[in-house]
């Protein structure tokens, strides 16, 4: 059973409007929580992180918010760009067990121009 | 550039032959790890290397075994290839210790295996 959801395979948005993706888990110990952007025949890059002691944390366009008591994540995207088109993984750790993260399956974003 | 290299880029494979992955980072990160992406399943955790010389098995191991060669590398060998090892292959770093997770990994830029 999969600790990480991300039950939106696929996600098409317009160019200058919000992007949100969503990610769920199923483990209340998780307390850190990583979001990766991946282009095709690329690695993931890191894109935002937080922390469980927070509910939100931005970075330029990008913002993660953070409910503990429902175990969901999203990250919005403002205003979305043809240059986010990759896809998203959610991924989240119990640091206090060690640092190995869980993925979640990943979102296709599509942002049209 | 810095980062993590991984090679070789593409593979095919017959069923039951040999092949080893290799990775090496150059960011002085303590632990390495190696992931398989496939459809819908996200990465899973194939092993991973918290410091030099200790290797753990993830939540996908069967098949194959790993070598931490030194603190830089890391290498995933397949000893007898099946068609369910097709996949995409990823290594990645990490610093350890409780004050500089803020990135998570670094990742290498992928092998395509196909095993026929």
């Amino acid at each position: 059973d999969q600790q990480v959801k991300q039950n939106s395979p696929s996600l098409s948005v317009q160019e200058g409007r919000i992007s949100i993706l969503n990610c769920d888990y199923t483990n209340s110990m998780f307390d850190y929580f990583l979001w990766y952007k991946k282009y095709p025949a690329e690695g993931p890059t890191f894109l935002i992180s937080i922390s469980s002691i927070k509910d939100k944390n931005e970075d330029g366009r990008f913002t993660v918010f953070l409910n503990k008591s429902a175990k969901h994540l999203s990250l919005h995207i403002v205003p979305s760009q043809p240059g986010d088109s990759a896809v998203y993984f959610c991924a989240a750790s119990d640091l206090n067990y060690g640092q190995n993260f869980v993925f979640g399956p990943g979102t296709r974003l599509s942002v049209l121009p | 550039n810095a980062g993590v290299t991984q090679t070789p880029k593409f593979q095919v494979l017959k069923t039951g032959q040999s092949m080893t992955l290799q990775c090496a980072q150059d960011m002085n990160h303590n632990s390495m790890y190696w992931y398989r992406q496939d459809p819908g399943m996200g990465l899973r955790l194939i092993y991973y290397s918290a410091s030099e010389g200790t290797t753990d098995k993830g939540e996908v191991p069967n098949g194959y075994n790993v070598s931490r060669l030194n603190k830089r590398e890391f290498s995933l060998r397949l000893e007898s290839a099946a068609p369910s090892q097709t996949s995409v292959y990823f290594c990645a770093s990490s610093d350890t210790g409780t004050v500089n997770y803020g990135s998570g990994y670094t990742f290498g830029s992928g092998t395509r295996l196909t095993v026929v």
